[in-house]
């Protein structure tokens, strides 16, 4: 396996924008995990699937992120009416369940105009 | 809540030791782990920390005082290619949820 892939590497768009990113955990990971961080930050956590069962979600998270993972593979992350503010660098990760180790993908770097 | 403190940089001579400290505050707590970033990548995973010691992986070794709820990373022989973030993170009292710290950066000169 090639390890944790996510698709666009980079993204611009105009505000007020729908954006969607793609992501593909190693394949025998049950757990995938989606962060953002912003420049001089650490990964700050979004959500986070169990197989295809959404078990948390940021209390920070806005109404205009949702995430799905309808086969327990593969996720997207929507990020509906972008602002400014959503400009960072989105990230995923993937892990065994109960294990301590989680895999991070090369992320994709969103710019909101 | 919880809260994550490191350093926001270090700098250090090539062949130098290295302490990045990481002192944290949890409602509970199953773990430290350390994460390595370059610029421009993506975190990969150094160390964890479940119990009270020191864990060792060739120049790299991490420590845990579950008591200070204190822990450190350790870089030895650095090398230029050292030269990253570095984030200590803290799981939340479910399975799925990591808390990273600010990272410290650390910059290896010749």
């Amino acid at each position: 396996d090639t390890g944790v892939s996510q698709d666009p590497r980079h993204k611009i768009t105009k505000r007020g924008q729908n954006v969607t990113f793609r992501c593909d955990p190693i394949s025998e990971h049950n757990r995938l995990y989606w962060y953002r961080q912003t420049l001089g930050q650490g990964p700050e956590f979004l959500t986070y699937f169990q197989n295809e069962a959404q078990l948390e979600k940021s209390r920070l998270l806005s109404d205009r992120f949702s995430a799905e993972r309808p086969k327990g593979s593969f996720s997207t992350l929507e990020i509906q009416r972008t602002e400014q503010g959503d400009s960072a660098m989105y990230l995923c990760a993937s892990s065994l369940e109960l294990v301590e180790t989680q895999y991070f993908g090369p992320g994709t770097r969103l710019l909101v105009l | 809540g919880q809260s994550l403190e490191q350093p926001s940089e270090v700098t250090a001579v090539e062949g130098a030791i290295v302490q990045i400290n990481c002192t944290y505050q949890t409602s509970g707590f199953y773990g430290l782990s350390w994460y390595q970033q370059h610029d421009g990548g993506a975190p990969t995973f150094l160390s964890y920390n479940a119990l009270d010691g020191l864990e060792e992986t060739g120049r790299f070794s991490s420590f845990l005082s579950r008591s200070d709820s204190y822990g450190y990373l350790l870089l030895q022989e650095l090398q230029m290619k050292d030269s990253a973030s570095y984030f200590c993170a803290v799981r939340d009292g479910s399975w799925g949820k990591f808390q990273f710290g600010a990272g410290t950066q650390v910059v290896v000169t010749p």
